[in-house]
């Protein structure tokens, strides 16, 4: 099976504008979480979407969205850039029946310049 | 809301010596308890779980990790390490199957050949 895979991998910004990024989950996974990866923050949960539907969400501003697609595929958007959003952006699939292991994505590294 | 602390920001141990990576979690009932390893470059992966049942759980490449419930610790472990287990290491929890995954802060672990 083909893991999960994330584009770009690696993004330039500037302050203002805004990013979509997107994950496809292992074939059959129905959930897809979003995190952001700083060294000062660390990892922290943006928000999971099971089925479509955000089933869980972090303590993140509204700037930062996502969506589900049919397909399961999963895109993240942040508007607004600001300076402080340039990280790892690691999305993690599974099936999204409760307990199971999460795989994680290679991430996207966003720099805002 | 629950939290996960990992008190060793960065650890440095022999070849062939033991490890153990400390990991407490504020949480009343038994949480979902994880520990994930990022190597540089490369995503993190699933190490072990525990959800229920016997304390002691076993995991890949050797590792090993105890919950203990007085304690509110998940102490991941390994009698003896390899170069290769340099890395970063997450302990995280989930409050049930289906709540979102929160990170610790991650330990830091550098292996001397």
């Amino acid at each position: 099976k083909a893991g999960v895979t994330q584009t770009p991998r690696y993004l330039i910004k500037t302050r203002g504008q805004q990013v979509t990024l997107s994950c496809s989950p292992i074939s059959g996974h129905r959930s897809v979480s979003w995190y952001q990866q700083t060294p000062g923050q660390g990892l922290q949960f943006l928000f999971e979407y099971f089925s479509e539907t955000q089933r869980n969400k972090g303590n993140f501003p509204g700037r930062f969205s996502g969506r589900q697609f049919s397909n399961s595929r999963s895109e993240m958007n942040v508007s607004t850039l600001e300076l402080g959003d340039s990280a790892l952006y690691l999305c993690a699939s599974s099936a999204g029946t409760g307990g199971e292991t999460q795989y994680f994505g290679p991430g996207t590294r966003l720099l805002v310049l | 809301a629950q939290s996960v602390t990992q008190p060793d920001i960065h650890i440095t141990v022999s070849e062939g010596a033991s490890l153990e990576l400390r990991c407490n979690y504020s949480y009343g009932a038994t949480p979902y308890l994880f520990w994930y390893v990022q190597s540089p470059g490369q995503g993190l992966q699933l190490l072990l779980k525990y959800f229920s049942g016997d304390t002691l759980v076993q995991g890949i490449k050797g590792f090993e990790a105890e919950f203990k419930r007085s304690q509110s610790s998940f102490n991941l472990r390994k009698p003896s390490v390899h170069w290769s287990d340099a890395a970063e290491y997450f302990c995280a929890v989930a409050k049930t199957s289906y709540d979102k995954v929160i990170f610790g802060p991650g330990t830091s672990l550098s292996v001397i050949p």
